[in-house]
């Protein structure tokens, strides 16, 4: 199994600025994922962060809004921009072990913005 | 386009009753599935899957759940619930061309009451 750490847990921000959560992961994992999970939603797929190239992106979300880091296979960032009240979610890393086949979530990054 | 609804957002029961939770799902193609649960305070667990073979499928804590390809279903139940299981329970559909990029329905929140 996978064991995953994201930084902050919790944040309260200002609408206008931007925070980067971070992923870290205790093994090498080739696929990892952000999710984002809006109050009283269900998780929906930011995006895909792929190692060494830039992140691919679901429909309705894109770059300049939350940007993605992947330097190595274990350890991620999420940004979000220019955060707006409507940004005010749970974020989640997720990573994929193959040899389990089974995806593992970490605690998420809950973010209010005021 | 894909989908996945959870039939019930909310189950209240007693402890020693059985359990069965509904998940549907439209998607193209092959799919895997999977239930997840989250207990309060914690992150995502994996309960069970189901990738291929037979279509009941047991998972972790005396759960299991039936794949009815012809009705697009993927129900979970237990036929006792603790206290403990208090929880909320997602299911999750992906493509087996990237099974790590899950869809989830929109949750049901089971609370047993002793």
């Amino acid at each position: 199994s996978a064991v995953i750490s994201q930084k902050p847990s919790r944040d309260i921000c200002q609408r206008g600025t931007s925070l980067t959560i971070q992923c870290q992961v205790d093994s090498q994992v080739t696929m990892m994922f952000w999710y984002r999970q809006q109050p009283g939603q269900s998780l929906t797929l930011i995006a895909t962060a792929n190692q060494g190239s830039e992140a691919t992106y679901e429909s309705g979300f894109v770059i300049d809004k939350f940007p993605i880091s992947r330097p190595n296979l274990t350890f991620s960032t999420l940004t979000v921009s220019n955060m707006s009240p409507e940004d005010s979610s749970i974020y989640l890393c997720s990573v994929v072990d193959g040899g389990a086949a089974e995806a593992f979530f970490g605690q998420g990054t809950r973010l209010t913005v005021v | 386009a894909q989908s996945v609804s959870q039939h019930n957002h909310h189950v209240i029961l007693s402890e020693a009753a059985s359990l069965e939770l509904g998940c549907n799902y439209s998607y193209g193609g092959t799919v895997n599935l999977f239930w997840y649960v989250q207990y309060p305070g914690q992150h995502l667990q994996l309960l069970l899957k189901y990738f291929s073979g037979d279509p009941l499928v047991k998972g972790i804590k005396g759960f299991e759940a039936e794949f009815i390809k012809s009705k697009f279903s993927f129900n979970l139940r237990k036929p006792s619930v603790q206290w403990s299981d208090t929880a909320e329970y997602f299911c999750a559909v992906a493509s087996t061309d990237s099974w790590g990029k899950l869809q989830f329905g929109a949750g049901t929140q089971v609370v047993v009451t002793p």
